[in-house]
């Protein structure tokens, strides 16, 4: 089955500095990586998502990279906010819909 | 959007009694959902896979006797954690699947005393 790598378990960064969470996967039939946010007690939300067919996908301050022959997906937030602390999972899937495999997820701290 | 409505948000039950966690699309029908385990400060993990009239698919290791999963209907699937012992308190997670795209309920908390 997929197995899906996360790195790295924690982050500290400088308010307005840059976050990267990198993720690699091992199942080549996977075509569908999305990013969760995550707060204390809550549901996963949905932040970015992207597809095989294309290698990089952004949203503001949100940006996703894909190396599908590496078999491995990034996760860039600039301009990091308090607001952005918070854990983060990547997973992958065979397509969006279908069961996701978790990362092991990102604890990330923003410090004023 | 889609919305998934899990039920209850929190419960907590005494070692050996059976809790019952409801998950529903409100405003789609749903013919597979998935239930997710997630411990403190651990990632989710994949229960088993649930297809509206059929048997659930459990992921190894997963024991479908003690979870028992019921998706009788397009709208809801049921997750019931029989016997209960302390080792099952955790936060379950149900998420629906809406044609393309599957989504989220609010997650149970689980406290077995």
């Amino acid at each position: 089955g997929e197995n899906v790598e996360q790195h790295p378990s924690t982050l500290s960064v400088q308010e307005g500095d840059s976050a990267v969470i990198k993720c690699t996967y091992s199942d080549s039939a996977s075509n569908y990586f999305p990013w969760y946010k995550q707060e204390l007690g809550k549901r996963p939300q949905l932040i970015i998502d992207i597809r095989s067919n294309v290698g990089e996908k952004k949203d503001q301050r949100i940006a996703v990279t894909l190396n599908k022959t590496a078999k491995h997906f990034s996760l860039h937030i600039t301009e990091t906010q308090p607001e952005d602390s918070a854990v983060y999972f990547c997973a992958a899937s065979t397509a969006a819909g279908n069961k996701l495999t978790f990362g092991g997820g990102t604890r990330v701290l923003v410090k004023p | 959007g889609a919305v998934v409505s899990q039920h209850p948000s929190r419960v907590i039950c005494k070692s050996g009694t059976s809790v019952k966690i409801e998950c529903r699309s409100l405003d789609f029908q749903a013919t597979t959902m998935f239930w997710y385990r997630q411990f403190p400060k651990q990632s989710l993990m994949l229960m088993a896979t649930s297809n509206e009239g059929s048997k659930a698919t459990y992921e190894q290791g997963v024991e479908k006797d003690k979870f028992l999963i019921n998706h009788a209907s397009l709208t809801l699937s049921t997750l019931t954690v029989t016997s209960a012992h302390p080792e099952d308190s955790s936060f379950y997670i149900c998420s629906a699947r809406d044609q393309a795209f599957a989504f989220f309920g609010q997650g149970t908390r689980l406290t077995v005393v």
